[in-house]
């Protein structure tokens, strides 16, 4: 069964960088023709998308935010990370990893429970 | 691409049917997908290509739709079914998805 596990710092000082990871359990995160995403939720708000990485190590970025984050593959840890510079208030969210569909890329299939970050 | 979702808020009754709407600013041929999310957790894929249902989604939910225009059904409601519903597009793939602001269901 996949299974995916969020987690981070919980509190981050404006201007410093946010640091989250994923565990990705029960699935590969090296095989398959999945993308790994991140997705964050400022609270009482919608969803919006940050970007993906491949298993071949290949990724995108949401154009608003592409300047500023970062997302790579640890297979020696079967997890996914995501690294957000310069980090300011409107950055406060639960952000969420997710798989998306082999057959409908960019249709997200399994979430993390999603880890609460707060910029102050 | 901008994804509108109406209504914002939806009040019906048990075993009613509720139909929820999205409108793309512009065609997403049939790259449309629908998710539910309730308080405290995260969002389930229901729908996805506009009417395939995931895997373990009743036959109660249902999509349709094409190009701008696209609607959830949910019929004979339950109280479990109270929750906010997301559209999402995957059409200009790469490079990015974008979602609706939601549609919050209320059971009453």
């Amino acid at each position: 069964q996949v299974q995916l596990q969020e987690s981070g710092p919980g509190l981050v000082k404006p201007s410093q960088t946010l640091s989250l990871t994923c565990i990705v359990s029960g699935v590969s995160v090296s095989s398959g023709s999945h993308y790994w995403n991140w997705i964050r939720q400022p609270a009482g708000k919608g969803l919006e998308w940050i970007g993906r990485i491949y298993t071949t190590g290949s990724t995108n970025y949401n154009p608003s935010l592409k300047s500023r984050v970062t997302i790579f593959l640890d297979r020696s840890k079967n997890q996914i990370s995501l690294k957000v510079n310069s980090v300011t208030a409107a950055d406060t969210a639960l952000y969420f990893c997710a798989r998306d569909l082999e057959s409908a890329a960019g249709a997200f299939d399994y979430w993390g429970q999603g880890t609460q970050v707060t910029v102050s | 691409i901008v994804l509108t979702q109406s209504p914002a808020t939806l009040s019906l009754s048990p075993g009613e049917r509720a139909t929820l709407s999205c409108r793309a600013s512009q065609s997403v041929s049939n790259f449309l997908a629908w998710y539910q999310q309730k308080p405290g957790q995260a969002p389930r894929l229901l729908i996805y290509d506009t009417s395939n249902r995931a895997t373990g989604i009743p036959a109660r939910f249902s999509g349709s739709g094409s190009g701008t225009d696209f609607t959830l059904t949910i019929s004979n409601l339950e109280p479990e079914d109270v929750a906010v519903y997301y559209c999402q597009q995957r059409y200009n793939w790469p490079p990015r998805v974008t979602f609706g602001q939601g549609t919050r269901l209320v059971i009453k």
